[in-house]
Parts: structure tokens; C-alpha cells; sequence
């Protein structure tokens, strides 16, 4: 089955700064992938997702680049602010109302 | 976009007792609904697929017959911890894909504890 790999565990930046966090899959027939965003106690928020027939998406401070080749695939946040302190998952799924695997997950502090 | 509701969002129940988790999609029609268990600071690990009208598929290691599934309509599933320990108090949560989106629409989660 899927395996998702979602590094760093945690991440700590400056108000302003950037962050990148990364995921690699393993099953090559995934075509689709999630971001979320999920606040303590509450439900997974989707931020962005892409999908296979693209390489990059972007949407505001927050884009996501895909690599099929490598099986990779990245969310980048620009200008991070206090708000955006939260954990963040990487997904995929074969699509089409399949399951999703997640990554293990990464603890983004921005400071201010 | 989609809605999906679970209830309720927290209970807490004493060992040996049963406890039903409800998810229902509001405004589509779901033929197929997940459902995932959350341990503190951890991912979300599915635990099995609700299939409208058959038989869930459960994921390795989840048995099937402490966690009973139930999808009878095509808006409502349910998850039932039978027989709950301390060890089943986790964070439960649903999702539901309205068909040909892809996307996954999350309820809200229910938070179990036992003691």
C-alpha cells in the first residue's frame, strides 16, 4: 500500500519568513495530494491540493510543487504569520473517492 | 462547499460499554465514507472504508468486531467502539468524498475517552 514520508517534524520560522515542508509517496499510481491544516481538537482544513497533470499550484502565500518522477511533492508558505502556527499534513490518494494516506505530520511555530 | 457533520464531538464512557459515532453528509450523497482514528500528536491512521449498502473494508490490524460500521444510507455512517477500553480513548474522525471531486470533506471528529 501507500507510504508517506513528511518531513520536518517540526518546523520553527520567523514572522515573515518562509517555510517548506516536504513528502515523499510510494505508490506511483497516487494522482492526487492534499495539504491540510489542522488546529488542536479540530478537523483537517484543506489548503491546497494538487493533482498529477500539474507540476505547481499556487494560491496566495501557499503553493505546492509536485515531482512524479522523484515521488515528491512540497508546500511552500511565503510571509508566514502567527496564525499560520498549526500541524500540517501531506496526503495522497489514487483519487476518484479512494483512500487517503497521510504523512506523519509537521508542528509549524512562526514566531514573532 | 460539502458538509459533513459527526456526532457527537466528545463523550466520555466507562470501560466495557459501547459507544456510536455518527457521520453524516448534509448536502450529497456519499457512497463512500472513511474513518480514521487520531492518537495525540500523531497522524491520521485509517482505520476502514464505509461502503453504502455492503460490508466496510477494514485496514490491517483494526478489528472488525470492536469497531462495527454501518453505512445504511447514502447520507449517514456510523462507527460503534464496542466493548471500549482506555486504550480506545482517541480522537475519531470521518470523511466523505462527494463523487468525482476527490476532495475529502472532514467532520468535525469526535473525542472518546473512557475511563
Amino acid at each position: 500500500g501507500e507510504n508517506v514520508e513528511q518531513h520536518p517534524s517540526t518546523l520553527s520560522v520567523q514572522e515573515g519568513d518562509s517555510a517548506v515542508i516536504k513528502c515523499t509517496y510510494s505508490d506511483s499510481a497516487s494522482n492526487y495530494f492534499p495539504w491540510y491544516k489542522q488546529e488542536l481538537g479540530k478537523r483537517p482544513q484543506l489548503i491546497i491540493d494538487i493533482r498529477s497533470n500539474v507540476g505547481e499550484k499556487k494560491d496566495q502565500r501557499i503553493a505546492v510543487t509536485l515531482n512524479k518522477t522523484a515521488k515528491h511533492f512540497s508546500l511552500h508558505i511565503t510571509e508566514t504569520q502567527p496564525e499560520d502556527s498549526a500541524v500540517y499534513f501531506c496526503a495522497a490518494s489514487t483519487g476518484g473517492g479512494n483512500k487517503l494516506t497521510f504523512g506523519t505530520g509537521t508542528q509549524l511555530k512562526v514566531e514573532l | 462547499g460539502a458538509v459533513v457533520s459527526q456526532h457527537p464531538s466528545w463523550v466520555i464512557c466507562k470501560s466495557g460499554t459501547s459507544v456510536k459515532i455518527e457521520c453524516r453528509s448534509l448536502d450529497f450523497q456519499a457512497t463512500t465514507m472513511f474513518w480514521y482514528r487520531q492518537f495525540p500528536k500523531q497522524s491520521l491512521m485509517l482505520m476502514a472504508t464505509s461502503n453504502e449498502g455492503s460490508k466496510a473494508t477494514y485496514e490491517q490490524g483494526v478489528e472488525k468486531d470492536k469497531f462495527l460500521i454501518n453505512h445504511a444510507s447514502l447520507t449517514l455512517s456510523t462507527l460503534t467502539v464496542t466493548s471500549a477500553h482506555p486504550e480506545d480513548s482517541s480522537f475519531y474522525i470521518c470523511s466523505a468524498d462527494r463523487q468525482g471531486i476527490g476532495e475529502a470533506f472532514f467532520g468535525q471528529g469526535t473525542r472518546l475517552t473512557v475511563v
